[in-house]
């Protein structure tokens, strides 16, 4: 068990410019979380999958954000067009069915929009 | 919607006091709850949990009780030390574990 990871763990880009943020969660977990979190505020559930099959979506996960978890491993989200408002921590967290509800949290990764 | 109220911070404490955070929540049906702990430099991660009513969750010292009549689920912990200090988030998570709804998290700073 090596934990949920994310990469890359910092990005700066440049507003309108389109990032894409990694997350490999602990091998034999089948539920996978996005979550986004500004300074001095909790995460922000964004979406979830079980296994492959994206189940929820957050109103905050406007039509420039996408994720996707093909073959129930790793998750990509990708925000196209950034904008300054996207700077936050970016958190991915997973879960396995005999977990109950807890999940992993991985290190985050941190997005600056300039 | 579901929805997690807990005490602002900064919570200031000198070493070997007694800690409460208090946490509140609103929800349809019967959520698990949990707290978070997120220490200077790391992850978040699971301090502890409680799945239903009147369950008490406890790990390093730390405790909640689940109090479905008061819509409750504050910590406590009996004498703090400094290695205790970081952020605390308490959450709820209703039943299909879809969506984990967070508070906006509690400092908890610990002197020697």
């Amino acid at each position: 068990d090596t934990g949920v990871s994310q990469n890359p763990r910092h990005k700066i880009t440049k507003r309108g410019q389109n990032v894409t943020f990694r997350c490999d969660p602990i091998s034999e977990h089948n539920r996978l979380y996005w979550y986004r979190q500004t300074l001095g505020q909790g995460p922000e559930f964004l979406t979830y999958f079980q296994n492959e099959a994206q189940l929820e979506k957050s109103r905050l996960l406007s039509d420039r954000f996408s994720a996707e978890r093909p073959k129930g491993s790793f998750s990509t989200l990708e925000i196209q067009r950034t904008e300054q408002g996207d700077s936050a921590m970016y958190l991915c967290a997973s879960g396995g069915r005999t977990s109950g509800m807890e999940q992993y949290f991985g290190p985050g990764t941190r997005l600056t929009v300039t | 919607g579901d929805s997690v109220t807990q005490m602002e911070g900064p919570v200031t404490l000198s070493e070997e006091a007694f800690l409460t955070i208090n946490c509140t929540y609103t929800a349809t049906g019967y959520p698990s709850l949990f707290w978070y702990v997120q220490y200077p430099g790391e992850g978040l991660q699971l301090l502890l949990k409680a799945t239903k009513a009147d369950d008490k969750g406890s790990n390093k010292g730390f405790e909640a009780t689940y109090r479905k009549e008061t819509t409750s689920f504050h910590l406590e912990k009996g004498s703090v030390q400094v290695s205790d200090s970081a952020v605390y988030f308490c959450a709820l998570a209703n039943t299909g574990g879809f969506k984990t709804i967070f508070g906006a998290g509690t400092r908890l700073f610990v002197k020697a």
